[in-house]
């Protein structure tokens, strides 16, 4: 199936923690974001990369660190988690243009304790 | 002012009837635009993009692009149950690398 992958799809963790989140996708995009989707359904872009290249970086604590080993995959590391990290976390992938047609993967609920 | 604008709702129509959900967006320079339907625990589903002014129809769903009046409007003719989710806006201000931002959604509920 083409589509955007996440693993896993529920992480539960102790505050202080340092966990990770990956994401791939087989559409053949060159682009691929993070979101974070609150407790409150708003839904905001945290990070996305252009063919392994940082594009954009929002204000997010430097405890996120995204990385990206190839431009089929994107992944995310969280230090040290604190409970307001505790949300859905998507990522997402599109094709540069300029209609920018973003497709999401399925999610992961992250849980602090 | 929030920068992209939806009501949260819900809304709710009876089955049948046209669903018409708004969005307003605060920055004239956005270029794309985009209507994304989530189910609960889902994850955001692309449903309809439009780029020009004027309408866009894809079978039961109408976009609309106002961009002197920065509105966009989703319609959805002959609303089923399984369209009750939270819709939501996006806009692309093309000149950001492709960041989307997102209205905090509409929750729509159609009722048989």
């Amino acid at each position: 199936d083409t589509a955007v992958s996440q693993t896993p799809k529920y992480l539960v963790t102790q505050m202080g923690n340092d966990k990770s989140i990956k994401c791939e996708q087989n559409l053949g995009h060159d682009t691929m974001y993070w979101y974070k989707q609150d407790s409150k359904k708003f839904l905001k872009i945290m990070f996305s990369y252009n063919n392994k290249e940082l594009i954009i970086n929002e204000t997010v604590p430097n405890r996120f660190s995204p990385k990206s080993p190839d431009k089929a995959h994107l992944n995310l590391h969280i230090n040290s988690l604190e409970l307001g990290d505790s949300a859905v976390y998507f990522c997402a992938s599109s094709q540069v243009g300029p209609y920018n047609e973003q497709f999401f993967g399925p999610g992961t609920r992250l849980t602090v304790l | 002012q929030k920068e992209v604008e939806q009501n949260s709702g819900p809304l709710s129509v009876p089955e049948g009837a046209i669903a018409s959900l708004n969005c307003t967006y605060s920055d004239r320079v956005s270029q794309s635009f985009f209507w994304y339907r989530q189910y609960s625990g889902k994850s955001p589903e692309l449903i309809m993009s439009i780029y020009s002014n004027g309408d866009k129809e894809d079978g039961r769903f109408t976009a609309q692009l106002n961009k002197a009046s920065q509105y966009v409007s989703l319609l959805i003719r002959d609303s089923q149950p399984s369209d009750s989710a939270t819709y939501l806006c996006a806009v692309n201000r093309n000149n950001q690398g492709g960041k989307l931002i997102f209205g905090q959604g509409t929750e729509l509920s159609v009722k048989p």
